[in-house]
Formats: structure tokens, C-alpha cells, sequence
């Protein structure tokens, strides 16, 4: 049972490419989380699904777009990369229905934009 | 608008001592309590959490954690410590109606042996 995977672990971009996190969770959850973890400033959500079809801005949502592709897969896209969007990215799964359930996440993405 | 405070950035204690971390939040209704722990390049992960009956909620490795309302807080506890304890912890909070969690800045632990 992998739980909740991230691909890829380590990427490094120039400033002005593209790139697509993908997460996909194998424990039947509804929910899905994109957040970015800085230095200081704990995690901070981007996006997030609520269930398959739905997708809603987080906190800090510029600069990304997310696609729910199906209950398993949520994936994040940095259109145009900057620096300021070096971080390491996590991804989260929960199961709705009951809002005391806690999220799982996946081992990160760890991104530098050059 | 939630929000959670965490009193500590960094601790640094010997093994043996014990641990109190601080976890303040600001949520007008009933709220859902987590601690989460993330050991240095891995994911994080549910130490415990509250969300009805005893304040006192116990968790994984001997980490416990009470909860006081009338003063916000869900203060993580272990009474001694091991160096495999270093790590960061964060606290987080989610209301009962809404989706998202809130997470507090963290707090880093370091254990020395």
C-alpha cells in the first residue's frame, strides 16, 4: 500500500519552463492538497480538490494550476516557473466525510527554479 | 480567518529532558487538533490528534498533547526526550465546517545526545 506518491522527488528549471508534480494516492480518498513548504513559514496550501471534478485556490494559489484527472490523481502545473516558486511541494489525501480525519502526505518534490 | 501560532522556532534539548511545545490557534467555532512530525527529509506524518472528549489525547512514540480551550491551545508534550525525536513539528487546525487545514509555522527540534 504506497499511500500518497509524488514523481518527481528532485527537479531543478530554468526560470520561464514548465513543469507538471504529479500525485496520485491509492487509499480511496476524496480530498486532495497541494501545498508548498518554505523556511519558517510552515506548509501553505495552493490548491486543493474536494473531490473528483472540483478544484478550489488555496492560499497561495498564483502562478499554478492543478487537474483533478480522476479520484487517484492530482497533479500541479507551474505554467512559467520563477524563483520565488523554489520550495518543496507536498501533496495530501484525505478521506471526507468526517472533517477530524487527517491528511496524508506524500514524500515531496523538492523544486529549484534557476 | 484561522490561524495558528507556534511559540518556538527552535529547541534544542538533551536527551532525557522533557518537551512541551506551544500551539496557539484563532478559530471562533469547533475545531479539529492535529500535531504533525516531519524527520529531516521525509514527509510529514500524524503524531495525534483531538477532535472530542478528553482534552488529553495521547499519540504515537509517547508524544501526548492537551487541549484547553478556554485558552486555544493544544500543547504537545513527551516527558523525556530521545535523539531520535529531532525533528520539526507542526501544529494544525481544521473547522468542523470547513475543508481546509491550517499549519503553524513549525517548531524544530534538535536532541542532543
Amino acid at each position: 500500500n504506497a499511500g500518497v506518491t509524488q514523481t518527481p522527488k528532485f527537479q531543478v528549471l530554468k526560470t520561464g519552463q514548465s513543469m507538471t508534480l504529479q500525485c496520485a494516492q491509492d487509499m480511496n480518498h476524496n480530498s486532495m492538497y497541494w501545498y508548498r513548504q518554505d523556511p519558517g513559514m510552515g506548509l501553505r496550501l495552493i490548491y486543493y480538490s474536494a473531490s473528483e471534478g472540483t478544484t478550489d485556490k488555496g492560499e497561495v494559489p498564483n502562478g499554478y494550476n492543478v487537474s483533478r484527472l480522476n479520484k487517484r490523481e492530482f497533479s500541479l502545473r507551474l505554467e512559467s516557473a520563477a524563483p520565488s516558486q523554489t520550495s518543496v511541494y507536498f501533496c495530501a489525501s484525505r478521506l471526507q466525510g468526517s472533517n477530524n480525519q487527517p491528511q496524508h502526505f506524500g514524500d515531496g518534490t523538492r523544486l529549484s527554479i534557476l | 480567518a484561522q490561524s495558528v501560532s507556534q511559540h518556538n522556532h527552535h529547541v534544542i534539548l538533551s536527551e532525557a529532558a522533557s518537551l512541551e511545545l506551544g500551539c496557539n490557534y484563532s478559530y471562533g467555532g469547533t475545531v479539529n487538533l492535529f500535531w504533525y512530525v516531519q524527520y529531516p527529509g521525509q514527509h510529514l506524518q500524524l503524531l495525534l490528534k483531538y477532535f472530542s472528549g478528553d482534552p488529553l489525547v495521547k499519540g504515537i512514540k509517547g508524544f501526548e498533547a492537551e487541549f484547553i480551550k478556554s485558552k486555544f491551545s493544544f500543547n504537545l508534550r513527551k516527558p523525556s526526550v530521545q535523539w531520535s525525536d529531532t525533528a520539526e513539528y507542526f501544529c494544525a487546525v481544521n473547522g468542523n465546517y470547513g475543508q481546509n487545514f491550517v499549519f503553524g509555522p513549525g517548531t524544530r527540534l534538535s536532541v542532543l545526545p
